[in-house]
């Protein structure tokens, strides 16, 4: 079983619309990334939590709320998307000074 | 600000070719890491090496090497040989150790490498 998992995996939604991404670990890590992914701009980082009780915005976090429910699990959730959040999204896990392991994505398309 | 560069945005080689992908960083922290990061054409993210600030000596895994030079901000990736299957996009990435920007890794924009046939 993976390690890092996403659901949905792709998901199409219209504009406006309330989404949520959800991502759970297995690996015991206390740090959750999330990041999205867009063509020739590498991953930017939009939240980061380093505990439950610890969540900071990343360099893109307009337009983005997070929440860790539990050590496990940090969700992203879109509030009312926009067609310029059309990208792939990943959530990361890190232990300390390890790498950060990643899920294997969210293809998102707002229309 | 951290930065990292990859000025190579594509490259395309033929199978069996040395093929070596150039990144560039700054930071002005003392201590931090630096990754490798290989994105196959099925999406997910796949984590190659870390390597830290204090530690220059060079790594071979297999047909994958990595030059560290900390004179020159530089944390270059060599594929010796190389196969179609390690056609992919490949991301450097850089961490630090301390301070406000503690675990965020800030990724360059990544090389679209082609190995033909």
């Amino acid at each position: 079983d993976a390690d890092v998992t996403q659901t949905p995996r792709n998901r199409i939604t219209k504009t406006g619309k309330r989404i949520m991404l959800e991502c759970s670990q297995t690996k015991g890590h206390d740090r959750m990334y999330w990041y999205r992914q867009d063509p020739g701009l590498g991953l930017r980082l939009i939240y980061y939590s380093f505990d439950v009780k610890d969540i900071n915005k990343g360099e893109i976090s307009d337009g983005y709320s997070v929440s860790r429910q539990a050590q496990a699990k940090f969700s992203l959730s879109l509030e009312s998307a926009i067609p310029n959040q059309t990208a792939l999204y990943f959530c990361a896990t890190s232990d300390s000074y390890r790498a950060q392991y990643f899920g294997p994505g969210t293809r998102l398309l707002v229309l | 600000a951290q930065k990292v560069t990859q000025a190579q945005t594509e490259i395309s080689v033929v199978e069996k070719e040395d093929v070596t992908l150039d990144c560039v960083y700054e930071t002005r922290d003392t201590t931090y890491y630096l990754f490798w990061y290989k994105q196959p054409p099925s999406g997910e993210l796949v984590f190659l090496i870390r390597r830290n600030s204090f530690d220059e000596q060079n790594e071979i895994s297999g047909r994958y090497s990595w030059n560290f030079q900390k004179s020159t901000s530089s944390f270059n990736f060599t594929i010796t040989a190389s196969q179609v299957v390690d056609s992919a996009v490949y991301f450097c990435a850089l961490r630090s150790a301390g301070g406000t920007s503690y675990g965020k890794l800030t990724f360059g924009q990544g090389t679209i490498l082609t190995v033909h046939p």
